[in-house]
C-alpha cells in the first residue's frame, strides 16, 4: 500500500493564483482531511470529509475549497492565492473520525 | 482555538534520560492521541488513549489520562537521539466534529 500521497512536494505561486493540492489514499479510509502547518506551531484544520460527496469546513476554511468524489481522492484548491497561505499542508486519512490519522509527506507552498 | 496544549514547548535532555510532555485540553473528549512528526516530515501517529482508560504502554512510551485535569502526558523512557522530534497531542473538539492539535513540544535528545 502507497498509504497516503500528495502532490505536489513543493509548489510556488504568485498572489491570484489558483491551484489545485492532490491528495489520494488507498486504505479505504471513509475519513479524510485537509491541515496547514505554519512555523513552530501545530496543525490547523481547514476542511474535512466523512465520506464521498461529504465536506465540511474546519477551524481554517477560508480560501479553500475541497470536493470528495471517490472514496480514495480529497483534492484541495486554493482559489486566490495570498501570501497568507504560505505554509505546508498535509493531507490524512483514518478509517474513522477519532482513529489514527496516517498523514501524506506534506506540499511546501509559497505565495509571493 | 485549540483544543490540546503541550507543555513544555522545547525540551532538551541527554541520550538515556527520559523525556516528559504534557497536554492540556479543555472540554470532554472521545480519546487523546500523540504523534511524532520529525523535522520536514508529516506526522506519525504513536498512542491512543480512550477516555475510559488511564494508562496505556506502546514500548518505550507510556501516557496517562486524567480526565478531572483534563490532562494527559507523554513519557519517554531511556531516550535517543533518533527521539528528537516535535510530538504532538490531538483530540475531539467541543461540538465532536473535528480531531484538533495542539502547538507541539519540540524534544532534543544529545548523544
Amino acid at each position: 500500500n502507497a498509504g497516503v500521497t500528495q502532490t505536489p512536494k513543493f509548489q510556488v505561486l504568485k498572489t491570484g493564483q489558483s491551484m489545485t493540492l492532490q491528495c489520494a489514499q488507498d486504505m479505504n479510509h471513509e475519513y479524510m482531511s485537509w491541515y496547514r502547518q505554519d512555523p513552530g506551531m501545530g496543525l490547523r484544520l481547514i476542511h474535512y470529509s466523512v465520506g464521498a460527496g461529504i465536506t465540511d469546513q474546519g477551524e481554517v476554511p477560508n480560501g479553500y475549497n475541497v470536493s470528495r468524489s471517490t472514496t480514495e481522492d480529497f483534492p484541495l484548491r486554493l482559489l486566490s492565492a495570498a501570501p497568507s497561505q504560505t505554509s505546508v499542508y498535509f493531507c490524512a486519512s483514518s478509517y474513522g473520525r477519532w482513529g489514527e490519522q496516517f498523514f501524506g509527506p506534506g506540499t511546501r507552498l509559497t505565495v509571493l | 482555538s485549540q483544543q490540546g496544549e503541550e507543555d513544555p514547548q522545547a525540551l532538551s535532555i541527554q541520550e538515556g534520560e527520559n523525556a516528559t510532555m504534557n497536554c492540556s485540553y479543555k472540554t470532554s473528549i472521545n480519546n487523546l492521541q500523540w504523534y511524532r512528526q520529525n523535522s520536514g516530515r508529516g506526522l506519525v501517529h504513536l498512542i491512543l488513549i480512550r477516555s475510559n482508560e488511564r494508562e496505556k504502554h506502546s514500548g518505550r512510551l507510556r501516557v496517562t489520562l486524567d480526565t478531572s485535569k483534563k490532562s494527559s502526558s507523554l513519557l519517554i523512557t531511556a531516550s535517543r537521539a533518533a527521539d528528537t522530534a516535535s510530538y504532538f497531542c490531538a483530540t475531539d473538539n467541543n461540538a465532536g466534529n473535528m480531531l484538533t492539535f495542539g502547538g507541539g513540544t519540540r524534544l532534543m535528545v544529545k548523544p
